[in-house]
């Protein structure tokens, strides 16, 4: 079975820089999607981006990218210029492409707090 | 569309109790899931679906069960309900590659 790990409960970081979330997962496949979501206050599960495992380059969503290093099975993600709305909980998440069911494994969560 | 819909948002039982958690999803999606999140933790899945009539386990199913009549509804049902199962429960549904959530139920059990 897999196994998603974030090593760093809380993390905080000043308004406007750039703070880099940690995960590390285990498998034995080969092909696979990793994807970070946000869990704000309100609760609300949001996708923050997503990286398939047979892509070499990392994935960037705005002000949010990813460095994925496969041999080393590691999944961080880089917050840049940060802003207080992106205070909240990050959950990375992997999701095998064999099977049916699409069924994500999520770690432990890191709490984000961003300061003035 | 309105996406993923959870119904109630907050709920408080009584240990022994019965309810069922109500999730419902205006995508056409086949793939459902539920999940719970404890305090300080990830999200671990109980239930999922791969369309309407199967059903299977996921990691934490034990004092759950589910059904999946229509490819809309995916109804979570507690029986015997145990302080244990105090949580946040999450529905999501999926196509190929990203799963959507609903906005999730607090539940409470004394």
């Amino acid at each position: 079975a897999q196994t998603v790990t974030q090593s760093q409960p809380e993390m905080s970081v000043q308004e406007a820089e750039t703070v880099t979330l940690s995960c590390t997962y285990d498998t034995s496949e080969s092909d696979y999607y990793l994807f970070w979501y946000k869990q704000p206050p309100s609760r609300q599960m949001i996708l923050v981006i997503r990286q398939e495992a047979y892509k070499q380059q990392n994935a960037t969503e705005n002000r949010f990218s990813v460095n994925f290093q496969k041999a080393a099975k590691s999944f961080s993600l880089k917050i840049s210029d940060s802003q207080l709305g992106d205070a909240a909980m990050y959950f990375c998440a992997y999701r095998s492409v064999t099977g049916t069911a699409s069924k994500l494994t999520f770690g432990t969560g890191t709490r984000l707090q961003v300061t003035l | 569309n309105a996406g993923v819909t959870q119904t109630p948002k907050f709920r408080i039982l009584k240990i022994g109790q019965s309810m069922t958690l109500q999730c419902a999803q205006d995508m056409n999606h086949n793939y459902m899931y539920w999940y719970r999140q404890d305090p300080g933790m990830g999200l671990k899945l109980i239930y999922y679906s791969v369309g309407a009539g199967i059903t299977d386990k996921g990691e934490v199913p034990n004092g759950y069960n589910v059904s999946r009549s229509t490819t809309e509804d995916f109804p979570l049902r507690l029986e015997l309900a145990a302080p244990s199962q105090t949580s946040v429960y999450f529905c999501a549904s999926s196509y190929a590659r990203e799963q959507f959530f609903g906005p999730g139920t607090r539940l409470t059990v004394l």
